[in-house]
């Protein structure tokens, strides 16, 4: 298969540091993407993971274990305009990306 | 750079009409465009992808003559939606990326409706 499973929902504070996590099936998997939603719009590009480890941009890090099939999308001094959908998605062969089924993050003050 | 265009951002139709939808990568090429559809409150649903110059390959499910995909250059694909029903009210997102690139570029949506 080639499912994704992420939380449907995450409430933090401002300033606060949240973990998103993320597991697949490994059935054709190539690497692993984050991209945000703010409601109504596009999906914009947040990482990419294609080897183990951690890839750190900004106040927003991304992990891979491709032995536990596995990753986390970390987000630190959270901001209200964090709020938004987050998506883990798959690359597969030919570059399609399988989207999840997005984790709504709340940011409350 | 790497702007994805679509148009138009919103469509109201007629049932059994059809629509046109364009999506322009416009400072890049883009060997492979994708076309999403996204219901409220739900995720985004791989619906083709189209390589320039080649037939677009439909996910199971997807109904290529109800979906007409059309990639006539490295920069313009159109999504025709043909005989159009209610239930075909969605967002419609397309995607492009360039080759051996890892990241799509998303284009803002069309949101459609059909009365």
């Amino acid at each position: 298969g080639q499912s994704l499973e992420q939380p449907s929902e995450v409430t933090a504070v401002e300033g606060a540091i949240v973990q998103i996590n993320c597991t697949y099936q490994t059935s054709g998997f190539y690497g692993l993407s984050w991209y945000q939603q703010h409601d109504g719009g596009a999906p914009t590009f947040l990482s990419y993971n294609a080897l183990d480890g951690l890839e750190e941009t900004g106040r927003f890090s991304s992990f891979l274990s491709r032995s536990d099939s596995y990753g986390y999308l970390l987000l630190q001094e959270l901001q209200m305009k964090d709020s938004a959908s987050y998506f883990c998605d798959r690359y597969n062969q030919g570059g399609k990306l399988i989207f999840g089924q997005g984790t709504e993050l709340s940011v409350k003050p | 750079g790497a702007v994805v265009s679509q148009h138009p951002s919103r469509v109201i139709c007629k049932s059994g009409t059809s629509v046109k939808i364009e999506c322009r990568s416009l400072d890049f090429q883009a060997t492979t465009m994708f076309w999403y559809r996204q219901f409220p409150k739900q995720s985004l649903m791989l619906m083709a992808t189209s390589n320039e110059g080649s037939k677009a390959t439909y996910e199971q499910g997807v109904e290529k003559d109800k979906f007409l995909i059309n990639h006539a250059s490295l920069t313009l694909s159109t999504l025709t939606v043909t005989s159009a029903h209610p239930e075909d009210s969605s967002f419609y997102i397309c995607s492009a990326r360039e080759a051996r690139d890892y990241e799509q570029y998303f284009g803002p949506g069309t949101r459609l409706t059909v009365t």
